[in-house]
């Protein structure tokens, strides 16, 4: 079981919609997530970090994480076609453990 | 300006060639990353550091060496032992806490010719 698991894609949604972004992970310990975009050819970028149980929103993106299903999810409100690229989902599992990535979600947003 | 840097950012070898890709970092980090991104593929692990003389292989290590002589550097190896190394390298570095994220580097992509 990889210990950090992402539907590769491709996404679709039209212009102005709600995507969806989905990981789960094996590590129950763990204890910090995040969320990064990468466009094509470019190094992944941190976009969102979540801690707790819950939601967390910052402008037009909410991370949602539900530890009893070692789930952590990626909304993206009203998408633009800025909004395409991979986005990765990483873990980390404290207590001096490596960050670890997903392989990421392809994310396309149609006109 | 506190950020992480690589370079350079596009490098060609020969074959049978070593080659050593630059990682720099002036944010304070403990930990240091070396991935490897084939097209339309994930990021995968070569070797991680989290404390200056000292470092661990990640995933795929064979045919790579690393050296943490210094806080701030992180330098990478491609040995003429990796038999693909035409990939796009990735350097990245976190607070010692792991609470915040990793930060990335540009880039590196090397092409074997």
């Amino acid at each position: 079981q990889k210990e950090v698991e992402q539907n590769s894609g491709p996404l679709s949604v039209p212009e102005g919609a709600i995507a969806s972004l989905n990981c789960t992970y094996s590590d129950r310990g763990s204890q910090s997530f995040f969320w990064y975009r990468q466009y094509s050819g470019k190094s992944p970028e941190l976009i969102m970090f979540i801690y707790s149980n819950g939601d967390k929103e910052d402008g037009r993106f909410t991370a949602q994480l539900n530890k009893a299903s070692q789930y952590v999810s990626l909304l993206i409100r009203d998408s633009q076609p800025s909004d395409s690229a991979t986005y990765l989902c990483a873990v980390n599992p404290g207590g001096g453990n490596k960050l670890t990535f997903g392989t990421g979600t392809q994310l396309k947003v149609e006109l | 300006d506190g950020g992480i840097t690589q370079s350079p950012k596009y490098l060609f070898r020969k074959e049978g060639q070593n080659v050593t890709l630059s990682c720099e970092q002036n944010l304070n980090h403990d930990a240091m990353y070396w991935y490897r991104q084939d097209p339309g593929q994930g990021l995968r692990l070569i070797y991680y550091s989290q404390i200056v003389n000292d470092f661990q292989k990640g995933d795929i290590a064979e045919g790579y060496s690393v050296s943490r002589e210094k806080k701030e550097s992180f330098p990478l190896t491609v040995t003429s032992a990796q038999k693909n190394p035409t990939a796009f390298y990735l350097c990245a570095s976190e607070p010692g806490t792991g609470g915040v994220g990793a930060f990335f580097g540009q880039g590196t992509r090397l092409t074997v010719v």
